[in-house]
């Protein structure tokens, strides 16, 4: 057990639709990442929060968007979905010892 | 630009062969790296670093990686391979200059056959 909980694990939702995704990171790390990892693209960055502020952007479209609450916990807003946003999407946490901590993803399937 | 490649999409070995999956890197700084293993429906799991001291780094389950500053290159190794190994490894390299951000090769399908 990693300590990063990510809900829920599995996610069937129609194109067009909206959903959210969220992560809770280990007790005490600030940072939150979050990365899409599709069949065909491997593991991608999408976007970090440090400490509840927006600290790095990846390959993250438009129609995608995170925050982080005061809590520290995160969500990933995925809007008018599309077959191709079908994939597993990951939150990791860390400290600043170099090391990041991955929760178990959360499966998305739009049909 | 930071990156990294894993030059294999899929490594197939024989249980209690050594094995190697490979790994380079561009960083503009000193480089921070990292293997972690992701077992099927699973979140990757961290596997072992390298950040400074000596070239050969050791982890967990076995696994070993060794540095080489000429080469750019982080390659994972094993002595002897294991069937459980089988999964799909990861090489990253964090950029301290930018946030912390990691940047992941695109993986690597290990195959142990019994």
């Amino acid at each position: 057990d990693s300590g990063v909980t990510q809900t829920p694990k599995h996610l069937i939702t129609a194109t067009g639709q909206r959903v959210t995704l969220r992560c809770s990171p280990r007790s005490g790390d600030l940072s939150v990442y979050w990365y899409q990892q599709s069949l065909d693209q491997g593991l991608q960055f999408l976007i970090q929060y440090y400490n509840g502020e927006e600290r790095a952007k990846g390959n993250i479209l438009e129609r995608f968007s995170a925050q982080q609450f005061p809590d520290l916990h995160s969500e990933l807003n995925l809007s008018s979905l599309e077959l191709g946003d079908s994939a597993l999407y990951f939150c990791a946490s860390s400290v600043d010892d170099g090391k990041a901590f991955f929760g178990q993803g959360t499966r998305l399937t739009v049909v | 630009a930071q990156s990294v490649a894993q030059p294999e999409d899929q490594v197939n070995v024989a249980e209690g062969n050594p094995l190697t999956v490979k790994c380079t890197y561009s960083v503009s700084g000193n480089p921070y790296l990292f293997w972690y293993v992701q077992y099927p429906n699973r979140g990757l799991q961290f596997l072992l670093k390298y950040i400074t001291g000596d070239n050969l780094v050791k982890g967990s389950y076995g696994f070993e990686a060794e540095f080489n500053k000429s080469q750019t290159s982080f390659h994972l190794k094993k002595p002897s391979a294991l069937v459980s190994d089988s999964a799909l490894y990861f090489c990253a390299v964090r950029d301290m200059d930018n946030f912390n951000k990691f940047y992941f090769g695109s993986g690597t399908k290990l195959n142990v056959k019994p």
